[in-house]
């Protein structure tokens, strides 16, 4: 199974900073990436497929680059609402796997 | 809208079996591929597995492969997750999900929480 792993695993922001996660796939997937945001006792909800297409809904602030092994999901300018756990998934190939999660917390 | 309802979670012992349900609204339920991602207790996503619109192909995860059993009633509009022989790495919140593209889930239900204990 293709192997997911993402960093930092948490950090402290504020509201208003540029706040970047990656993401490295253990080998290329292309741009068969996902991004996922989850709060507490809640389901996650689709940020960002195909490694940088905006899901319908997601507010502009939040972006993502990359293809091949590494990805990035940056938020260009952090809000309240935004402190939760980030998780990356791809779908390049069967399982369907999932970095651990980067939990953003409030400074 | 889009809902999605999991339910038939519980508290099982190691070996038994228990029954998720799925029930979907809000949109064309034979269009589109579904999955299960369970999330145990303070822990990740892990996948567990997916089935295409017509039910016609099923695909899992290799840590429930020949356990689980995923199947649809698209005259229903409901999913199932049939699991067998359970263990205790078995416990967890279970979510039914919506695929949009491939293994991408736009949409997921509330979850239901399966509980493999003695």
């Amino acid at each position: 199974a293709i192997r997911m792993t993402q960093s930092p695993s948490s950090f402290s922001a504020s509201t208003g900073d540029r706040v970047t996660i990656t993401c490295r796939a253990s080998q290329g997937i292309a741009s068969y990436l996902a991004w996922y945001q989850q709060k507490p006792g809640k389901a996650p909800k689709l940020l960002i497929h195909t490694a940088s297409t905006l899901q319908s809904g997601v507010p502009s602030r939040f972006s993502g680059s990359g293809s091949g092994t590494d990805f990035a999901l940056t938020i260009s300018r952090l809000q309240a609402e935004d402190f939760a756990t980030y998780y990356c998934q791809q779908f390049y190939d069967y399982p369907p796997t999932f970095g651990q999660g980067t939990k953003v917390e409030i400074k | 809208e889009v809902q999605l309802l999991e339910s038939g979670g519980g508290l099982v012992q190691p070996g038994g079996s228990l029954r998720l349900s799925c029930a979907a609204s809000g949109f064309t339920f034979s269009n589109y591929g579904m999955s299960w991602v369970r999330q145990a207790p303070g822990k990740g996503l892990e996948w567990v597995s997916g089935i295409t619109g017509s039910g016609g192909s099923t695909y899992y995860a290799d840590s429930v492969e020949g356990r689980f059993t995923f199947s649809r009633d698209n005259s229903k509009n409901t999913l199932y997750l049939q699991m067998n022989s359970l263990r205790a790495e078995d416990t967890a919140v279970y979510y039914c999900a919506k695929r949009v593209a491939s293994e991408v889930f736009d949409y997921w239900g509330q979850g239901t929480l399966v509980t493999v204990s003695s």
